[in-house]
Protein backbone atom coordinates (compact mmCIF):
# COMPACT_ATOMS: atom_id res chain seq x y z
CA UNK A 1 0.00 0.00 0.00
CA UNK A 2 1.49 3.30 -0.92
CA UNK A 3 1.50 6.29 0.85
CA UNK A 4 2.50 9.84 0.00
CA UNK A 5 3.75 12.09 2.13
CA UNK A 6 4.06 16.29 1.62
CA UNK A 7 5.07 18.72 3.46
CA UNK A 8 6.69 22.73 2.96
CA UNK A 9 6.11 26.21 4.24
CA UNK A 10 2.38 27.31 3.73
CA UNK A 11 3.04 31.13 4.02
CA UNK A 12 4.93 33.02 1.36
CA UNK A 13 4.60 36.59 0.69
CA UNK A 14 4.83 37.73 -3.26
CA UNK A 15 7.54 37.03 -5.45
CA UNK A 16 8.71 34.25 -3.12
CA UNK A 17 9.58 30.67 -4.23
CA UNK A 18 6.97 27.70 -2.90
CA UNK A 19 9.06 24.91 -2.03
CA UNK A 20 6.91 20.77 -1.39
CA UNK A 21 8.21 17.94 -1.26
CA UNK A 22 6.41 14.28 -1.34
CA UNK A 23 7.49 11.29 0.21
CA UNK A 24 6.39 8.16 -1.36
CA UNK A 25 6.53 4.56 1.30
CA UNK A 26 5.98 1.55 -0.42
CA UNK A 27 5.18 -0.02 -3.95
CA UNK A 28 8.21 0.47 -6.54
CA UNK A 29 8.78 4.80 -6.83
CA UNK A 30 11.22 4.00 -10.30
CA UNK A 31 7.50 1.84 -11.90
CA UNK A 32 5.03 5.40 -11.74
CA UNK A 33 5.50 9.03 -12.68
CA UNK A 34 5.06 10.86 -10.05
CA UNK A 35 2.59 14.19 -10.07
CA UNK A 36 1.63 17.70 -8.71
CA UNK A 37 -1.71 19.08 -8.19
CA UNK A 38 -3.39 22.22 -6.64
CA UNK A 39 -6.97 23.34 -5.80
CA UNK A 40 -7.89 26.00 -5.13
CA UNK A 41 -12.00 27.74 -4.74
CA UNK A 42 -11.41 30.03 -8.07
CA UNK A 43 -9.85 27.16 -10.46
CA UNK A 44 -10.86 23.96 -8.74
CA UNK A 45 -8.29 21.28 -9.71
CA UNK A 46 -5.27 21.83 -11.55
CA UNK A 47 -2.38 19.51 -12.70
CA UNK A 48 0.91 21.54 -12.56
CA UNK A 49 3.22 18.56 -13.95
CA UNK A 50 4.50 15.42 -13.32
CA UNK A 51 7.88 13.47 -13.39
CA UNK A 52 9.39 10.24 -14.03
CA UNK A 53 12.74 8.63 -11.55
CA UNK A 54 15.12 9.48 -14.46
CA UNK A 55 13.86 13.24 -14.27
CA UNK A 56 11.81 13.76 -17.21
CA UNK A 57 9.31 15.71 -16.56
CA UNK A 58 5.58 17.40 -18.09
CA UNK A 59 4.32 20.68 -17.43
CA UNK A 60 1.19 22.47 -17.81
CA UNK A 61 1.78 25.23 -20.26
CA UNK A 62 -0.10 27.65 -17.80
CA UNK A 63 2.81 27.24 -15.32
CA UNK A 64 5.75 25.84 -17.40
CA UNK A 65 7.63 29.25 -17.19
CA UNK A 66 7.91 29.13 -13.38
CA UNK A 67 7.61 25.66 -12.20
CA UNK A 68 10.37 22.73 -11.68
CA UNK A 69 9.59 19.53 -10.49
CA UNK A 70 12.44 17.75 -9.66
CA UNK A 71 13.24 13.91 -8.02
CA UNK A 72 15.45 12.74 -5.91
CA UNK A 73 15.67 8.88 -6.22
CA UNK A 74 17.91 8.03 -3.05
CA UNK A 75 15.01 8.81 -0.94
CA UNK A 76 12.49 8.39 -2.87
CA UNK A 77 11.23 12.13 -2.88
CA UNK A 78 9.78 14.20 -5.50
CA UNK A 79 9.59 18.00 -5.40
CA UNK A 80 8.08 21.38 -6.40
CA UNK A 81 9.41 24.42 -6.75
CA UNK A 82 7.23 27.44 -7.87
CA UNK A 83 9.35 30.90 -8.43
CA UNK A 84 7.35 34.31 -8.27
CA UNK A 85 4.48 33.02 -6.53
CA UNK A 86 1.07 35.85 -6.41
CA UNK A 87 -2.17 35.32 -4.49
CA UNK A 88 -3.65 33.53 -7.33
CA UNK A 89 -1.12 30.60 -6.21
CA UNK A 90 -2.95 30.70 -3.25
CA UNK A 91 -4.07 26.87 -2.94
CA UNK A 92 -3.84 23.42 -1.69
CA UNK A 93 -1.18 21.60 -3.34
CA UNK A 94 -1.56 17.45 -3.42
CA UNK A 95 1.52 15.28 -4.73
CA UNK A 96 -0.25 11.99 -6.22
CA UNK A 97 0.82 8.87 -8.17
CA UNK A 98 1.13 8.16 -11.79
CA UNK A 99 -0.67 10.12 -14.47
CA UNK A 100 -4.20 8.51 -13.23
CA UNK A 101 -3.77 9.52 -10.15
CA UNK A 102 -4.14 6.58 -7.66
CA UNK A 103 -2.98 7.86 -4.82
CA UNK A 104 -3.10 10.96 -3.19
CA UNK A 105 -1.17 12.88 -0.40
CA UNK A 106 -2.72 14.67 2.99
CA UNK A 107 -2.60 17.85 1.25
CA UNK A 108 -0.49 21.29 2.07
CA UNK A 109 -2.34 24.86 2.40
CA UNK A 110 -0.26 27.26 0.58
CA UNK A 111 -1.21 31.24 1.23
CA UNK A 112 0.14 34.28 -0.50
CA UNK A 113 -0.49 37.06 1.61
CA UNK A 114 2.01 40.34 2.09
CA UNK B 1 -6.82 21.89 -23.38
CA UNK B 2 -9.54 19.75 -23.08
CA UNK B 3 -12.47 21.02 -21.03
CA UNK B 4 -14.45 18.73 -18.77
CA UNK B 5 -17.70 19.64 -18.17
CA UNK B 6 -19.95 18.21 -15.25
CA UNK B 7 -23.69 18.49 -14.84
CA UNK B 8 -25.16 19.35 -12.08
CA UNK B 9 -22.74 20.74 -10.51
CA UNK B 10 -25.25 20.08 -7.15
CA UNK B 11 -27.19 17.46 -7.09
CA UNK B 12 -29.80 17.24 -3.82
CA UNK B 13 -30.02 13.37 -2.67
CA UNK B 14 -31.94 11.10 -0.57
CA UNK B 15 -30.31 8.32 1.00
CA UNK B 16 -31.54 4.70 -0.58
CA UNK B 17 -31.68 6.54 -3.81
CA UNK B 18 -30.11 6.46 -6.66
CA UNK B 19 -27.46 9.72 -8.01
CA UNK B 20 -26.11 10.03 -11.23
CA UNK B 21 -23.49 12.01 -12.53
CA UNK B 22 -22.82 13.37 -16.26
CA UNK B 23 -19.04 14.54 -17.39
CA UNK B 24 -18.93 15.88 -20.85
CA UNK B 25 -15.47 16.42 -22.73
CA UNK B 26 -14.59 18.86 -26.02
CA UNK B 27 -12.90 16.38 -27.69
CA UNK B 28 -12.88 12.18 -27.95
CA UNK B 29 -10.91 10.84 -24.78
CA UNK B 30 -9.95 7.27 -26.91
CA UNK B 31 -5.98 7.58 -26.87
CA UNK B 32 -3.97 6.38 -29.69
CA UNK B 33 -3.49 2.96 -27.60
CA UNK B 34 -7.49 2.36 -27.99
CA UNK B 35 -7.79 3.55 -24.24
CA UNK B 36 -10.23 5.59 -23.07
CA UNK B 37 -7.84 7.12 -20.09
CA UNK B 38 -11.45 9.39 -18.56
CA UNK B 39 -11.49 8.71 -14.35
CA UNK B 40 -13.86 9.96 -11.47
CA UNK B 41 -12.76 11.24 -8.03
CA UNK B 42 -14.66 11.77 -4.90
CA UNK B 43 -13.42 14.35 -2.43
CA UNK B 44 -15.24 13.99 1.15
CA UNK B 45 -14.94 17.00 3.32
CA UNK B 46 -11.98 18.09 4.58
CA UNK B 47 -10.31 14.67 2.38
CA UNK B 48 -8.35 14.79 -0.42
CA UNK B 49 -9.48 13.58 -3.63
CA UNK B 50 -9.37 9.58 -4.31
CA UNK B 51 -9.79 7.64 -7.50
CA UNK B 52 -13.08 5.79 -7.55
CA UNK B 53 -13.17 4.45 -11.11
CA UNK B 54 -10.23 4.69 -14.05
CA UNK B 55 -10.46 3.96 -17.47
CA UNK B 56 -13.98 4.77 -17.45
CA UNK B 57 -15.37 1.67 -16.10
CA UNK B 58 -12.94 0.12 -13.21
CA UNK B 59 -13.62 0.32 -9.84
CA UNK B 60 -10.73 0.90 -7.65
CA UNK B 61 -9.74 -1.39 -4.78
CA UNK B 62 -12.02 -1.37 -1.80
CA UNK B 63 -14.64 1.11 -4.03
CA UNK B 64 -18.32 -0.30 -2.96
CA UNK B 65 -19.74 -1.93 -6.28
CA UNK B 66 -22.48 0.65 -5.72
CA UNK B 67 -20.88 3.15 -7.94
CA UNK B 68 -20.46 2.24 -11.47
CA UNK B 69 -18.92 4.13 -14.38
CA UNK B 70 -19.99 4.17 -18.01
CA UNK B 71 -19.79 6.13 -21.50
CA UNK B 72 -17.59 6.85 -24.63
CA UNK B 73 -15.85 8.98 -26.58
CA UNK B 74 -16.64 12.54 -25.03
CA UNK B 75 -20.13 11.44 -22.61
CA UNK B 76 -19.58 9.73 -19.66
CA UNK B 77 -21.56 9.30 -16.41
CA UNK B 78 -21.01 7.92 -12.83
CA UNK B 79 -23.87 6.23 -10.96
CA UNK B 80 -24.58 5.48 -7.36
CA UNK B 81 -27.22 2.65 -7.32
CA UNK B 82 -28.21 3.50 -3.28
CA UNK B 83 -26.57 6.87 -2.22
CA UNK B 84 -25.66 5.86 1.49
CA UNK B 85 -24.16 8.89 3.90
CA UNK B 86 -20.16 8.32 3.71
CA UNK B 87 -21.21 9.51 -0.22
CA UNK B 88 -21.58 12.82 0.55
CA UNK B 89 -18.81 15.11 -1.40
CA UNK B 90 -17.84 16.56 -4.36
CA UNK B 91 -17.12 14.53 -7.51
CA UNK B 92 -14.70 15.30 -10.35
CA UNK B 93 -14.10 13.39 -13.38
CA UNK B 94 -10.82 13.86 -14.94
CA UNK B 95 -9.10 13.26 -18.91
CA UNK B 96 -5.38 11.62 -18.81
CA UNK B 97 -5.81 11.12 -22.58
CA UNK B 98 -5.08 14.91 -23.99
CA UNK B 99 -1.50 16.06 -22.24
CA UNK B 100 -0.29 18.20 -21.04
CA UNK B 101 -2.43 19.04 -19.49
CA UNK B 102 -4.44 16.46 -17.23
CA UNK B 103 -7.70 18.68 -16.89
CA UNK B 104 -10.82 18.05 -14.57
CA UNK B 105 -14.55 18.64 -14.46
CA UNK B 106 -15.49 21.69 -11.89
CA UNK B 107 -16.91 19.19 -9.67
CA UNK B 108 -20.53 17.65 -8.53
CA UNK B 109 -21.48 18.67 -5.11
CA UNK B 110 -23.43 15.97 -3.85
CA UNK B 111 -25.72 16.98 -1.11
CA UNK B 112 -28.49 15.76 1.54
Amino acid sequence: QVQLQQWGAGLLKPSETLSLTCAVYGGSFSDHLWTWVRQSPGTGLEWIGEINYTGNTNYNPSLKSRVTISVDTSKNQFSLKMNSVTAADTAVYYCARGRQLNSWGQGTLVTVSS
Amino acid sequence: DVVMTQSPLSLPVTLGQPASISCRSSQSLVFSDGITYLNWFQQRPGQSPRRLIYKVSNRDSGVPDRFSGSGSGTDFTLKISRVEAEDIGVYYCMQGTHWPPITFGQGTRLEI
